[in-house]
C-alpha cells in the first residue's frame, strides 16, 4: 500500500509565474485535502475533494488558486501569478471515509523568488 | 470557529528530563491528534485521541484527552536527542458545506530542542 504521493517537491519560481502541484492519494481513498503551511506556523485548511467534487474551499484560496480533481484520483493545485507571499509547504492528504483519519503526503515546498 | 493554542512554543530541555506540552483547543471537537513534523518535512502521525479520558503511550510519549476541559497533553519521558521535532495538535471541524467531513485545524506548533 503507497502512502500519498506528491510532485514536485520542491519547486523555485520567480513571481509572476504560474506553477501547478500535483497530488496522488492512496488508492480508494476518495476525499482529498490540500493545506498550506507557512514557515514557523501549522498547516492550514484550502480545499476539500469528495470524489471529483470539490466542496469546500478556504477563504485563503484567493482567486489566483485553483484545484481539480478531473477523475476523483489524482488532484492539481495550480497558482498563478504567484507572489513572495505564496511561499509555503503544500500539502496533500486523503482519507477513506467520512469518519477517518487524513493521511499526508510529504508536501511540496515551494519558493517565490 | 474553533481555535487551537498550544504552548509553550519553544521548548528547550536537557536528555533525561521529562516535560509536557499542553494543547488547548475553543469548541467541542470528536477528535484530537498529536503529529511530528522534522524539518523540511511532512507530518507524522503520532497519536489519535478519539474519545474523554484516553490515553495513548508510544515509547517515552504519552497523550492524553480530556474534553470537558478541551485540553490535550502530550507528556515526554526522559528525553532524547532523537525527539527534536516541532510537535502539532490538530482537532477535527465540520466543513461549512454541511456534510459529515471534517478538515483538521492545527495549533502553531511546539518547537522541541533536546539537548545532550
Amino acid at each position: 500500500d503507497t502512502g500519498v504521493s506528491q510532485d514536485p517537491r520542491h519547486k523555485i519560481t520567480k513571481r509572476g509565474q504560474n506553477v501547478t502541484f500535483r497530488c496522488d492519494p492512496i488508492s480508494e481513498h476518495n476525499r482529498l485535502y490540500w493545506y498550506r503551511q507557512t514557515l514557523g506556523q501549522g498547516p492550514e485548511f484550502l480545499t476539500y475533494f469528495q470524489n471529483e467534487a470539490q466542496l469546500e474551499k478556504s477563504r485563503l484560496l484567493s482567486d489566483r488558486f485553483s484545484a481539480e480533481r478531473p477523475k476523483g484520483s489524482f488532484s492539481t493545485l495550480e497558482i498563478q501569478r504567484t507572489e513572495q507571499g505564496d511561499s509555503a509547504m503544500y500539502l496533500c492528504a486523503s482519507s477513506l471515509g467520512w469518519d477517518t483519519e487524513q493521511y499526508f503526503g510529504p508536501g511540496t515546498r515551494l519558493t517565490v523568488t | 470557529e474553533l481555535k487551537v493554542e498550544q504552548n509553550p512554543l519553544f521548548l528547550s530541555m536537557q536528555e533525561g528530563k521529562n516535560y509536557t506540552i499542553y494543547c488547548n483547543y475553543s469548541t467541542t471537537s470528536d477528535r484530537l491528534y498529536w503529529y511530528r513534523q522534522d524539518p523540511g518535512k511532512s507530518l507524522e502521525s503520532l497519536f489519535v485521541l478519539l474519545s474523554n479520558g484516553a490515553v495513548k503511550q508510544e515509547g517515552r510519549l504519552m497523550a492524553s484527552l480530556d474534553t470537558k476541559a478541551r485540553l490535550s497533553t502530550l507528556h515526554i519521558t526522559a528525553a532524547v536527542h532523537d525527539l527534536s521535532a516541532t510537535y502539532f495538535c490538530a482537532v477535527e471541524a465540520r466543513m461549512n458545506y454541511g456534510g459529515a467531513t471534517n478538515k483538521l485545524i492545527f495549533g502553531t506548533g511546539t518547537l522541541l530542542a533536546v539537548q545532550p
